[in-house]
């Protein structure tokens, strides 16, 4: 399997700021890799899908952006909406498709 | 309104069996793969199954292989999921979800989900 690594595994920040999350995968997955929030109790949230494409419907706060192995997701001008844990997913295996942990981010 | 809404969650003794399903709405689900994924308390996402649009290939990951089967209604709009043999490590809050495009098989839609408990 591909594993997926995400860092750090929790962040802190203040309103207005701009955060950065990595993500890690063990093997090249050229640009197969998708961005999900996901609020407490809620279900996930597609964000950004082919490293770089906003979903329909997402601020464009959000934006991602790798290839390879090493893919990022920055949020500019954070607002308390946006605390949440954040997952990486590959999907370069299709059919095995794997998750990082997540990384928590806190509204100072 | 795309709408995924699952049914069949509970306790479940080890060993022994459920069947979850999920109603979705909204869009023709002819035309859409459809994936099971889930999340253990407090942990993370694991992908589960998927099944193609016609039903016609499924795939499952390594921890359900044999144990799982994912299958589909088209015809009534609704997705399910057998669940056999069940250990203590599926306990998990189940969620159906749309496979926007399977080339790049990112879930564009999830429903609510619904929990699974097992245990003696």
């Amino acid at each position: 399997d591909i594993q997926m690594t995400q860092s750090p595994s929790s962040l802190s920040a203040s309103i207005g700021d701009r955060v950065t999350f990595t993500c890690r995968a063990s093997q090249n997955i050229d640009y197969h890799l998708n961005w999900y929030q996901q609020k407490p109790g809620q279900a996930p949230k597609l964000l950004i899908y082919a490293a770089s494409s906003l979903q329909s419907g997402v601020t464009s706060r959000f934006s991602g952006s790798g290839s390879g192995t090493d893919f990022t997701l920055t949020i500019t001008s954070l607002q308390p909406e946006d605390s949440a844990i954040y997952y990486c997913q590959q999907s370069y295996r299709t059919l095995q498709i794997t998750f990082g942990q997540g990384t928590r981010l806190e509204i100072k | 309104e795309v709408q995924l809404v699952e049914s069949g969650g509970g306790l479940v003794q080890p060993g022994g069996s459920r069947r979850l399903s999920c109603a979705v709405s909204g869009f023709n689900s002819v035309n859409y793969w459809m994936s099971w994924v889930r999340q253990a308390p407090g942990k993370g996402l694991e992908w589960v199954a998927h099944i193609k649009e016609d039903g016609s290939e499924r795939y499952y990951g390594d921890s359900v292989k044999d144990r799982f089967t994912i299958s589909r209604d088209n015809a009534k709009n609704s997705l399910h999921l057998q669940m056999n043999r069940l250990r203590a490590e599926d306990s998990a809050v189940y969620y159906c979800a749309r496979v926007r495009d399977i080339v790049q098989a990112d879930f564009d839609n999830w429903g609510q989900g619904t929990l699974v408990t097992v245990s003696s």
